[in-house]
Parts: structure tokens; C-alpha cells; sequence
């Protein structure tokens, strides 16, 4: 079936290090794909999105790579602060208008001071 | 803050009761859509609402119900409760009626506890 997953349940990051969280997905006609991040006790919170006709988006300290050849997507942080502590969630919207988003199980990222 | 505003924050309850969360969203927004957030899970899509009607379902009990009123706000009823639905409940808003797309922003959550 159709899934939105992520390799690895906890990520351990030195702070001032980069972090890259990876996402894979199943659905190759998902046209669209957001990361969220959630802070404990509060909601998930819009980060990056990526339409399938693009590769790479960049934002402030993100950025979002897509390889549709693999159905992999990632999340890079650059010099990951502690503020960034937090799980991250990436997300999958199928073409299809009457499908609904994916959320995948979401990884966790711990900073080391 | 994301402008969604969600109540009560926290819920505890016991089995077999019914309750109601609410959800206000952000101004101009004309779609709702409610997730359930179990322990170390990813969301799961309830349903979406759009200008007051019902626009997709996803992985909803018979036991859940939801409305979207003339204000736009919308009401997750949750009915015959179980030990099981301990969880968040989120809800989110977009001006758009795709359920997917465009992003869709989260209130704080309802934290329900079932005893």
C-alpha cells in the first residue's frame, strides 16, 4: 500500500553540525511534499515544501531534496541549534485531488551540546 | 502562532463517554481537517470539512463525527470512547479545499485522556 515512511526513528546531531533526515515514499504519482516539524506539546508546524517538477528547494537554514528516481525525499538543517530539537515529519499529497495527505511516522532529532 | 485555535488543551474522561473538541481557524481559511496523533505515531487524517461540508475521509471511527458551522469553526465528536483513543487531536486549516495541498496549519491540539 501506499506509505510515507522515515529511516530512522532518532537523530543524534552535535549542535553546529548539519542534519539531513531522510523520508522515503512509496506513491510515485504524489505530487507534492511538505516537511512539518513538531515541538513537544505543540502542533506541527509548516517547515519546506517541494513539488514533484523540482529537485531542490532551499529556505532559510533548510533545505528540501527530492529524487523521484528513488522515491526519496530529505530535509537538511544546516548548523543545527538547539531550538531545532524537535520530530520532524514529512508529508505526501498524491496528484490525485480526492487522496489525502500521507504523514509519515516522524523522526526525532536530538542536538548534543 | 499559527492562528488555529483549538479547546480545551487537555480532556480526561472515562470509557463509554462523549466529547466534543473544538477548533476555530485561522481567518479566511475555509477548510478543516482533524488528525489524530497517537503515542509515538505520525498523524492520521480524520476528515476534512470545507466551507461547511464534509471533503474527504481518512481512517475515521463510526463512533467519531465532525461539522463545520456557518462561522467556519469546526467540532470533532468523539462518542462510545475507549482506552484506545488516548491521543491528540489536531486540527489544521488552508483556504484551499485540496486536501493535500496547498500547507496546511496546526492548532496547539486537544489532548484527550481516556480512563
Amino acid at each position: 500500500g501506499e506509505s510515507v515512511g522515515l529511516h530512522l526513528p532518532t537523530l543524534s546531531v552535535q549542535e553546529g553540525d548539519n542534519s539531513i533526515i531522510n523520508c522515503a515514499y512509496s506513491n510515485s504519482a504524489s505530487d507534492y511534499f511538505i516537511w512539518y516539524k513538531q515541538e513537544s506539546g505543540k502542533g506541527p508546524q509548516f517547515i519546506i515544501d517541494i513539488r514533484s517538477n523540482m529537485d531542490k528547494r532551499q529556505g532559510q537554514r533548510v533545505t528540501v531534496l527530492l529524487n523521484k528516481t528513488v522515491k526519496h525525499l530529505s530535509l537538511q538543517i544546516a548548523a543545527t541549534q538547539p531550538g531545532d530539537s524537535a520530530v520532524y515529519f514529512c508529508a505526501e499529497t498524491p496528484m490525485n485531488r480526492d487522496d489525502k495527505i500521507i504523514f509519515g511516522k516522524g523522526t526525532r532529532l536530538h542536538i548534543l551540546p | 502562532d499559527s492562528g488555529v485555535t483549538q479547546t480545551p488543551k487537555h480532556l480526561i474522561t472515562a470509557t463509554g463517554q462523549r466529547v466534543t473538541l473544538r477548533c476555530s481557524p485561522r481567518s479566511g481559511d475555509l477548510s478543516v481537517y482533524w488528525y489524530q496523533q497517537s503515542l509515538d505515531q505520525g498523524l492520521q487524517f480524520l476528515i476534512q470539512y470545507y466551507n461547511g461540508e464534509e471533503r474527504a475521509k481518512g481512517n475515521i471511527l463510526e463512533r467519531f463525527s465532525a461539522q463545520q458551522f456557518p462561522d467556519l469553526h469546526s467540532e470533532l465528536n468523539l462518542s462510545s470512547l475507549e482506552l484506545g483513543d488516548s491521543a491528540l487531536y489536531f486540527c489544521a486549516s488552508s483556504v484551499d479545499e485540496t486536501s493535500g495541498g496547498p500547507r496546511q496549519f496546526f492548532g496547539p491540539g486537544t489532548r484527550l485522556t481516556v480512563l
